[in-house]
């Protein structure tokens, strides 16, 4: 299994471009999330999807989009880039029927600069 | 809504021991505790899931208070491997499936 993949590992962005950072994963699992991670200031929730076709907003959600199509994926995407979206972008998944426990298993990470 | 962490950083030589808290002002389902190494994406080591439950993995365990919505992360006998960013993560009573993160505590540890 190769868990929960992202791409690209890095990214150099201009002000004002578009991109879509991808994150897949083939454990079935329903649940999705995209964290981002600013130095000092731990995880910051963006975007999450309880299963295909279901999304809602984190806690710093301005400035990106994601849909839901399938199951095993879930892109996230920029539509106008800018600096203060400098940041490390990591995704995680995590197996849920709302029984308790289930623990995040998290891709290696997206580093983008905005210049 | 970010749960806090406490303290920032800690500094240990090899064999000490230490102790980080996490705090939240909302009523908790459940409390995540994640490890993560410099350049590397974090990795999980324990949930607990109700009031008073105590886990542990290895010479790491864990509390948490339901009642005080705390958590506490007890490094015993520290090695050199344990040294990274610890980062408890929050689910909320009400079950609205976010994962909230704190800021991270960074632990040291010198040979």
């Amino acid at each position: 299994n190769a868990g929960v993949t992202q791409t690209p590992k890095f990214r150099i962005l201009k002000i004002g471009q578009s991109m879509t950072l991808q994150c897949a994963q083939d454990m079935n699992h329903n649940y999705m999330y995209w964290y981002r991670q600013d130095p000092g200031m731990g995880l910051k929730l963006i975007y999450y999807s309880v299963g295909a076709g279901i999304t809602d907003k984190g806690e710093v959600p301005n400035g990106y989009n994601v849909s839901r199509s399938t199951t095993e994926d879930f892109p996230l995407r920029l539509e106008l880039a800018a600096p203060s979206q400098t940041s490390v972008y990591f995704c995680a998944s995590s197996y849920s029927d709302r029984a308790p426990g289930e623990k995040l298993f998290f891709g290696s990470g997206t580093q983008l600069s905005v210049l | 809504q970010q749960p806090v962490q406490s303290p920032q950083a800690v500094i240990l030589r090899e064999g000490e021991d230490a102790v980080i808290n996490c705090s939240s002002s909302k009523a908790l389902y459940s409390v995540h505790w994640y490890r993560q190494k410099h350049g590397e994406a974090p990795v999980f080591l324990m949930i607990l899931l109700k009031g008073g439950e105590q886990k542990g993995h290895e010479k790491i365990s864990a509390s948490f208070n339901e009642k005080k919505q705390q958590s506490s992360l007890y490094l015993t006998a520290s090695q050199l491997s344990y040294s990274g960013t610890y980062f408890c993560g929050t689910e909320f009573a009400n079950r609205d499936d976010k994962i909230i993160f704190g800021k991270g505590t960074r632990l040291h540890i010198l040979p």
